[in-house]
């Protein structure tokens, strides 16, 4: 079965400055897609990102991008220019493309933005 | 456009009670799934659905059952419950077809065992 680590519970940054949140994952798998997840206060699940495994080029949205390292297993997402808007829960997650197409989460980790 | 629908928002319940939490989705997706979100454990996979009629496990699937009479609606039950599944319980819908691989998730339901 697949897992997904996130190691950081909570981070803080700086308005405006740049942070950088760490996702690892288990898988046999070589087809995939990996997701950022920003979920506000509100509890709704906003997609930030995603990724195509067999894509090797980096996915960008905006001020999102991430850093897919596929041999690593490892998805980190950069958060440049941070925003107060910006400060949520971030889940990582991983979605085979066989059988039922299950979403797997990490725990999450809390984003901070100090003004 | 709706999307995915959870009803109740809210719901305060007795151990011992049960209750039905509905899940409809417009848009014609072959697979639903029931989530829990419990603090620092992320969303957790409770029962799916592949297709109208059919139901699977999750991870965490005890104590709930689950029922897709219909293709847009996915029912998730608590028959008697207990302080250990007050949670946020989402669901969520996918195509088979579509590309992006997109999950699209209900707004969630706080439910609270007293």
């Amino acid at each position: 079965a697949q897992t997904v680590t996130q190691s950081q519970p909570e981070m803080s940054v700086q308005e405006a400055e740049t942070v950088t949140l760490s996702c690892t994952y288990d898988t046999s798998e070589s087809d995939y897609y990996l997701f950022w997840y920003k979920q506000p206060p509100s509890r709704q699940m906003i997609l930030v990102i995603r990724q195509e495994a067999y894509k090797q080029q980096n996915a960008t949205e905006n001020r999102f991008s991430v850093n897919f390292q596929k041999a690593a297993k490892s998805f980190s997402l950069k958060i440049s220019d941070s925003q107060l808007g910006d400060a949520a829960m971030y889940f990582c997650a991983y979605r085979s493309v066989q059988g039922a197409q299950k979403l797997v989460f990490g725990q999450g980790t809390r984003l901070t933005i100090n003004p | 456009n709706a999307g995915v629908t959870q009803t109740p928002k809210f719901r305060v319940l007795k151990t011992g009670q049960s209750m039905t939490l509905l899940c409809a989705q417009d848009m014609n997706h072959e697979y639903m799934y029931w989530y829990r979100q419990d603090p620092g454990m992320g969303l957790r996979l409770i029962h799916y659905s592949v297709g109208e009629g059919t139901t699977a496990k999750g991870e965490v699937p005890d104590g709930y059952n689950v029922s897709r009479l219909k293709k847009q609606n996915f029912l998730l039950g608590l028959e008697s419950a207990a302080p250990s599944q007050t949670s946020v319980y989402f669901c969520a819908s996918s195509s088979t077809v579509e590309t992006g691989n997109t999950i699209y998730f209900g707004e969630g339901s706080w439910l609270t065992v007293v």
